[in-house]
């Protein structure tokens, strides 16, 4: 089951630069997506959500895009800082709130 | 800040044995999961609980598994007769009945059958 991809395992950044991480779906019935980040021994921690009918949302240093047509969405993170230095897991959902499908995660390094 | 907490942080049991895993959810939250991890790969849905029901479940959550919420306060899982594939790390998450509809996720349960 692939229902949600994210290409890339690994992203590694310069302090200050924009780190960009991408997550493709492929369930077009898919209504909320949202993203998450781990650390070592944690749970997932809640960053930041999109609904479909947007295509933009922005907290602070985090955005998320949403591309419907392309069935793609990113994470832009701007500027990096080393803190932000986890594992990052799309994940969507059918009826906003139901069970969450992940994709396998991208471990993102910010480099000092 | 409110969080979910889930007990014990590690468990080791042996094949056949029966767990229990805890979790307390945030306290005015409604729907409530359980996610799992193998080391190595994806975080997986387990099953879904409302309104003292079980809303969904996925192909992972056969007979061998069930949930509880025993009080108004914790949520639990079980799993009945422990196999060695049931080694992963186990997420409980809530969260509340109004958007946004992001699940919070507690710290996890390492389960280890041996």
């Amino acid at each position: 089951d692939q229902q949600v991809k994210q290409n890339s395992p690994s992203l590694s950044v310069q302090e200050g630069r924009i780190s960009i991480l991408n997550c493709d779906y492929t369930n077009s019935m898919f209504d909320y997506f949202l993203w998450y980040k781990k650390y070592p021994a944690e749970g997932p921690t809640f960053l930041i959500s999109i609904s479909s009918i947007k295509d933009k949302n922005e907290d602070g240093r985090f955005t998320v895009f949403l591309n419907k047509s392309a069935k793609h969405l990113s994470l832009h993170i701007v500027p990096s800082q080393p803190g932000d230095s986890a594992v990052y897991f799309c994940a969507a959902t059918l009826n906003a709130g139901n069970m969450l499908t992940f994709g396998g995660g991208t471990r993102l390094m910010v480099k000092p | 800040e409110p969080e979910v907490t889930q007990t014990p942080s590690h468990q080791v049991t042996q094949m056949g044995q029966e767990v229990i895993l805890r979790c307390v959810p945030i306290s005015n939250h409604l729907y409530f999961y359980w996610y799992r991890q193998i080391l190595g790969q994806k975080v997986e849905f387990l099953v879904s609980f409302y309104n003292n029901e079980i809303s969904e479940k996925s192909e992972i959550f056969d007979d061998q598994f069930s949930v509880e919420r025993p009080d108004g306060s914790n949520f639990t899982l079980k799993i009945r007769s422990t196999k060695l594939e049931d080694s992963a790390m186990y997420f409980c998450a809530s969260r509340s009945g109004l958007p946004p509809y992001e699940q919070y996720f507690g710290p996890g349960t390492r389960l280890t059958v041996t």
